[in-house]
């Protein structure tokens, strides 16, 4: 069955310096991931996505991801952060069926000047 | 152009009341699912619905929850004497086609409060 985690539930970083969210998952069937990020009081909106090929996945605002297969992650990085990027950030992956995704239970990040 | 939008944005309800979701996808999109997001469950699938395919209806909770969609496009969910554990943020999805690979865009969700 597919599972994910998401390793941490609050990452507080000051603006400017590097962050890395962390994110395994676990497939029985062929893997597209996703990350998505949900700003304050809107809807979820999608940063990547990995389906195939390279396996580094660069995003919106300046955020990319590394699809590991040997680690069954698929960490979500980037290099300086700033204040308007506070925000849950969730990482799913497809269902067996291929009709829905399954999504980690988040993590916050909080940026401060 | 216009994206998902959901209404209402907020309602509260009396435990055993029935209540019912709005859910409007974007034009086209032929694939439009329903997730429940609640603290410390974080979002959970509820069901998914493809063109005239029989949906997939693995995700809700118990026999108090159903939804149908009209029409291929406005999809309504329904939940039958309402519990305080149904308190949530329903939010829907849609997507081109399929759910593997295709983006979901959501919509704003609706918030339920069950006193």
């Amino acid at each position: 069955a597919q599972s994910v985690t998401q390793l941490d539930s609050q990452v507080p970083v000051f603006e400017e310096a590097p962050v890395e969210l962390r994110c395994n998952y676990s497939s029985s069937v062929s893997v597209y991931l996703f990350w998505y990020v949900q700003y304050p009081n809107q809807g979820l909106q999608l940063l990547l996505k990995y389906l195939s090929g390279s396996t580094l996945v660069k995003g919106i605002n300046g955020f990319e991801a590394e699809f590991n297969k040997s680690q069954t992650s698929f960490h979500l990085r980037k290099p300086s952060v700033h204040i308007s990027d506070t925000a849950e950030y969730f990482c799913a992956v497809n269902n067996q069926a291929g009709t829905a995704l399954i999504f980690g239970k988040g993590t916050t990040l909080s940026v401060s000047s | 152009g216009a994206g998902v939008s959901q209404s209402p944005s907020n309602k509260v309800t009396e435990k055993g009341k029935d209540v019912e979701l709005r859910c409007d996808p974007i034009s086209g999109h032929t694939a439009l699912y329903w997730y429940r997001q609640s603290l410390g469950q974080g979002l959970e699938f509820l069901i998914y619905f493809q063109g005239n395919s029989a949906p997939d209806k693995s995700g809700l909770p118990s026999d108090r929850f159903s939804a149908e969609r009209t029409g291929g496009s406005v999809s309504t969910l329904t939940i039958q004497r309402t519990q305080q554990e149904d308190s949530a943020v329903y939010l829907c999805a849609s997507s081109f086609w399929t759910a593997g690979t295709d983006t979901q865009y959501f919509g704003p969700g609706t918030r339920l409060t069950v006193l």
